[in-house]
Order: C-alpha cells, then structure tokens, then sequence
C-alpha cells in the first residue's frame, strides 16, 4: 500500500510568520511531488511542483524534496490571512498514479 | 477556472434514484479521472480513463458506473447509492496518464453530493 503522510493539523500560525507543511512518503520510486491548496468547499489547486531533490522556489512558496528521506514540504513565507486552506500533498509513483496525503489545514491569524 | 467543469454542482438523491455527474475538460487532455472525497479522509481515486479507455478501476462498486465518449467529457452513472456515498466528488484531467508529462492533474469544482 503506497501511502503519503502529512501531520495532522490544524496548524496556526500568525500572519508574516513561516508556515511550514511536511509530508513523507512510502513508496521509494516516486518520482512527482506536488502540493495542492483546497479552500473550505472548493477544488484542489496545484499550486507547486517538483521533481528532483533540493528547493524550488515561487514567489512566497518554496517546496522542499528530498529523495533519500523520502520527506517533502513546504513553506510559505510571510503568511497572509488568505494562505488560510488545507494543503494536500501528492506523490505519482512508478505507475504514474497520484496518490492524496489526508491534507493539513492551516489558520494564520491576523 | 481551471479549464475543468462539473455539473451539478449539489446533487441530492434518494436511494433509489438514478443520476449523472458531468465533466468536460477544455484543456486539450488526453487523460481524465474521478475522485472521491470524504471528510476526514484523503482524496481517493475512483476511475481512470486514458484516450477514453478506462485504464484503472480502483475496486468500486458496481451503483458507480464510469462512460468516457471522448477525451473531453466524462461522466459517472449514479444509481441505488447508500447514504455513505455522500461526499465531494471530483473530475480531474492531465495532459497523458503515462507519466512522461509529469502528469499534473488539474480538478473541476466537484459535485456535492447527498444521498438520503
């Protein structure tokens, strides 16, 4: 069973504060990672990708890969009130099947 | 807007009623999927369909039936559903299934669905 992990939450953080997001996966031949934000009764939007380990960096998001942990995450700088959503974290893996973390929910607090 | 549109966007049915949920992708995809989500639970992938052959059933039951006519339209078939299918239900679109793309997933707004 290929499973993706991602704490439970909520977390809340403060607005300007960093908000960090971690997942872990099983499945060691993954090779997508993405993260998905889904505001309260709306679809999930991609909002970064990322394929080799290491940073990428897109404007407040920088997603974090990192192959031989097995571990991806995110970080959201300077959080705004409207960064408030759940966050889904998704791997493909050899199959090329998208499989969903539960997702966590974020609150910054203004 | 993501290029992805589902209709309806509520639905509320009884046990015994028979429906269709609707998607159309506007994107030029090759690949289209239903998902399913529950609170509390993660997204769970129902039905895969590539160049409009199914490529994944993911062990769902039969009160669920999948029809692909095109690249662009996707249904599911709803009848004698139980109250413990309510949930958001999900169309998403990629641009292949194989993985060479990266195949990043793009999602319609979901059906909100109740069964009574």
């Amino acid at each position: 069973q290929k499973e993706v992990e991602q704490n439970s939450g909520p977390l809340s953080v403060p607005e300007g504060a960093i908000a960090s997001l971690n997942c872990t996966y099983s499945d060691r031949v993954s090779q997508s990672f993405f993260w998905y934000r889904q505001y309260s009764g709306k679809s999930p939007e991609l909002i970064m990708s990322i394929y080799s380990n290491g940073d990428k960096e897109d404007g407040r998001f920088t997603a974090q890969l990192n192959k031989a942990s097995q571990y991806v995450s995110l970080l959201i700088r300077d959080s705004q009130p409207s960064d408030s959503a759940t966050y889904l974290c998704a791997v493909t893996g050899a199959n090329s099947k998208l499989t969903f973390g539960k997702g966590i929910t974020l609150s910054v607090r203004p | 807007e993501t290029g992805v549109t589902q209709t309806p966007r509520h639905l509320v049915m009884g046990m015994t009623n028979k429906k269709s949920l609707k998607c159309e992708q506007h994107l030029g995809h090759n690949a289209m999927y239903w998902y399913k989500q529950s609170a509390k639970k993660p997204l769970e992938l129902m039905f895969v369909y590539s160049l409009e052959e199914r490529v994944e059933n993911n062990s769902v039951p039969s009160r669920f039936s999948p029809e692909c006519p095109n690249s662009s339209h996707l249904f599911l078939h709803l009848h004698t559903l139980q109250p413990e299918d309510s949930a958001l239900y999900l169309c998403a679109s990629s641009q292949d299934h194989s993985g060479r793309t990266k195949n990043i997933q793009y999602f319609g707004a979901g059906t909100r669905l109740s069964v009574l």
